[in-house]
């Protein structure tokens, strides 16, 4: 079957660095999404890998590394808005997105 | 701004009636959206794949009587949940893909049937 885990809660400290780690397991590989869903909102777009490697959007960055099934999304500076859950998908071989369970992440002054 | 308008983003119902929820495109073309479910505390939950001028295509275990999909157009689909029930509340989300790198989400409905 398919699968994406990631871990169900973290709790940070504000203006530290935190690693979401996602590991997954997909018939296919078409692309690594994370997500920012606050409680009672719409998850929102932060990040696309498909090749391995990192790219960096400002405080977020997320690495992949294809061969090991395995992505990571960096939080630098963290600030108390950060306070969220983060979700790893994957698209598979037909395209479709797959989606871990979320982390919630929780940032402490 | 947002590139997916859903709307309503709040509804209340009584058990027994219908309530549309409307999915929009608003600045490219979606030939597909994708309706999602979720419940507090976990995560997106597949419903079904709406297909602009075809049938929607269910996830097993949705009922498609009672989930109604429509995609009259390139830029609408709508959601109809017929004969609601207390247990169909919930947060239903729906999103559109623009290519195969970008996938945008609507603001989300919050349907609660009394």
């Amino acid at each position: 079957g398919q699968n994406i885990d990631q871990p169900t809660e973290m709790t940070a400290t504000e203006g530290a660095i935190v690693q979401i780690n996602c590991t997954y397991q997909t018939s296919g590989f078409n692309g690594l999404f994370w997500y920012q869903q606050h409680a009672g909102e719409a998850p929102t777009f932060l990040s696309y890998n498909v090749l391995d490697g990192l790219e960096e959007k400002g405080r977020f960055s997320s690495f992949l590394s294809r061969s090991k099934g395995y992505s990571y999304l960096l939080l630098k500076e963290l600030q108390m808005k950060d306070s969220a859950s983060y979700l790893c998908a994957v698209k598979d071989s037909n395209y479709q997105l797959i989606w871990g369970a979320g982390t919630k992440l929780i940032i402490k002054p | 701004g947002a590139v997916v308008s859903q709307h309503p983003s709040r509804v209340i119902c009584k058990s027994g009636t219908s309530v549309k929820i409307e999915c929009r495109s608003l600045d490219f073309q979606a030939t597909t959206m994708f309706w999602y479910r979720q419940f507090p505390k976990q995560s997106l939950m597949l419903m079904a794949t709406s297909n602009e001028g075809s049938k929607a295509t269910y996830e097993q275990g949705v009922e498609k009587d009672k989930f109604l999909i429509n995609h009259a157009s390139l830029t609408l689909s709508t959601l109809t949940v017929t004969s609601a029930h207390p247990e169909d509340s919930s947060f239903y989300i729906c999103s559109a893909e623009r290519g195969d790198t970008e996938a945008f989400f609507g603001q989300g409905t919050r349907l609660t049937v009394v």
